[in-house]
């Protein structure tokens, strides 16, 4: 079955240091990869996507590029603030006609940035 | 458009009582599914649905029912609350399987 592998946590960082939060997954045929991130007491919320090979999702200065040789999809940030601290979910949705409907998440990784 | 809204925020159950978590959306989602966190593990799939009628079970659906009746509204039953059903809820729901998933609020539950 589909699978995601995060980079464990807790990740504690200065402002303004680069952020890399990897990510790798196990799936069957062609997944659309996710990052949510979900903020103290809230629901979780898309951050960026990748729908195919090579695609790079990118949003608030947050990037990650779906890199199907390596079955990746890292999550990165040049220079981060204290307002990005949140748990960062990487995420897989099955291709179309297949696992319809199921998405498969990691476990999380937690992220604190210290003025 | 109000999104993803779930009610209670926060239950607390006796061990062996049932209830029901509310979840409703109004973006004519067909794709609509429940989740658990529980600290250190991630999201775990309980039901999903992807329709009215059609609803099927995912990682951990023991001790849980869905129904999908309508397009708005996937309601999740404990049957039969235990400690072990301590979580926080979220039910999630999206156009499709390849587009990304709108979250509620999320609902705490204690079961003592």
């Amino acid at each position: 079955g589909n699978s995601v592998t995060q980079m464990e946590g807790p990740v504690t960082l200065s402002e303004e240091a680069f952020l890399t939060i990897n990510c790798t997954y196990t799936a069957t045929g062609y997944p659309s990869l996710f990052w949510y991130v979900q903020y103290p007491g809230e629901g979780l919320q898309l951050l960026l996507k990748a729908t195919k090979a090579d695609d790079k999702g990118s949003n608030k200065g947050f990037e990650a590029t779906y890199r199907k040789e390596t079955t990746s999809f890292h999550l990165e940030k040049g220079s981060v603030q204290v307002s990005d601290s949140a748990v960062y979910f990487c995420a897989l949705s099955g291709p179309l006609n297949t696992n319809a409907g199921k998405s498969t998440f990691g476990d999380g990784t937690t992220l604190t940035v210290k003025p | 458009n109000a999104g993803v809204t779930q009610t209670p925020k926060f239950q607390v159950l006796k061990t062996g009582q049932s209830m029901t978590l509310q979840c409703a959306q109004d973006m004519n989602h067909e794709y609509m599914s429940w989740y658990r966190q529980d600290p250190g593990m991630g999201l775990r799939l309980i039901h999903y649905s992807v329709g009215a009628g059609i609803t099927d079970q995912g990682e951990v659906p023991n001790g849980y029912n869905v129904s999908r009746s309508t397009t708005e509204d996937f309601p999740l039953r404990l049957l039969s609350a235990a400690p072990s059903q301590t979580s926080v809820y979220f039910c999630a729901s999206s156009y499709s399987s390849s587009e990304k998933q709108y979250f509620g609020p999320g609902t705490r539950l204690t079961v003592t």
